[in-house]
């Protein structure tokens, strides 16, 4: 069975351009988080998708992170415009929907790093 | 300070040696989970350990949880050079989905 998946791996671009960054969770997955790593820091929530409805956003930084999970499939996370402190790794995972469980693996993707010059 | 604090940040030892690493949190949690990210790649999820569990073994992995101190271990018995990546544990906040990660301890193991 796949993993999560996402692409680009690598992502370099201008500050002011606009980047579209894809998440394809585990099939079956109700489940779809966005972190993102900025270099030296902790790994940190960005969303939280259930199906196509977002669940918790609370960690998306600012106007310019838009995500979307439209069918409740695969999510896209674009920046517009990219600024030099946008740079970093950007996380997907995926979990299973567990209703009244307090369990909660997250699989995640392999990251897509973002550079923005 | 971060929850999911992990010390130290960085451990360098030779293979064969066991290697400890530490994590404390501040929020009550559901489970706590330690996961490895080699270089350039994605987060390997390594075990999970549940609020009312107090240790857990995965092969050459022990990982205990002191829910009063707020604090989780990580044992690497035997390391091999293959070990050298970083680690995070990342708690899951009661009534939250998403996980908290710290830091990570930078783990390398010397040949």
């Amino acid at each position: 069975e796949a993993g999560v998946t996402q692409f680009p791996s690598h992502s370099v671009i201008e500050k002011g351009q606009t980047v579209t960054l894809r998440c394809d969770p585990i099939s079956g997955h109700d489940n779809l988080y966005w972190y993102r790593r900025v270099m030296g820091k902790e790994i940190k929530f960005l969303l939280h998708f259930v199906k196509e409805s977002k669940q918790d956003e609370s960690g998306m930084p600012n106007n310019r992170f838009l995500a979307e999970r439209t069918g409740g499939t695969y999510s896209t996370l674009k920046v517009q415009p990219a600024e030099l402190e946008d740079s970093g790794v950007y996380f997907c995972a995926s979990s299973q929907e567990r209703g009244g469980s307090s369990y909660n693996e997250q699989f995640f993707g392999p990251g897509t790093r973002l550079t923005v010059l | 300070s971060q929850q999911g604090e992990e010390d130290p940040q960085a451990l360098s030892i030779q293979e064969g040696e066991n290697a400890t690493m530490n994590c404390s949190y501040k929020t009550s949690i559901n489970n706590l989970q330690w996961y490895r990210q080699n270089s350039g790649r994605g987060l390997v999820h390594l075990i999970l350990i549940r609020s009312n569990e107090r240790e857990k073994h995965s092969g050459r992995l022990r990982v205990t949880l002191d829910t009063s101190k707020k604090s989780s271990s990580l044992l690497i018995t035997a390391s091999r050079a293959a070990d050298t990546a970083s680690y995070f544990c990342a708690t899951a906040p009661s009534g939250a989905q998403k996980l908290v990660f710290g830091q990570g301890t930078r783990l390398t193991i010397n040949p």
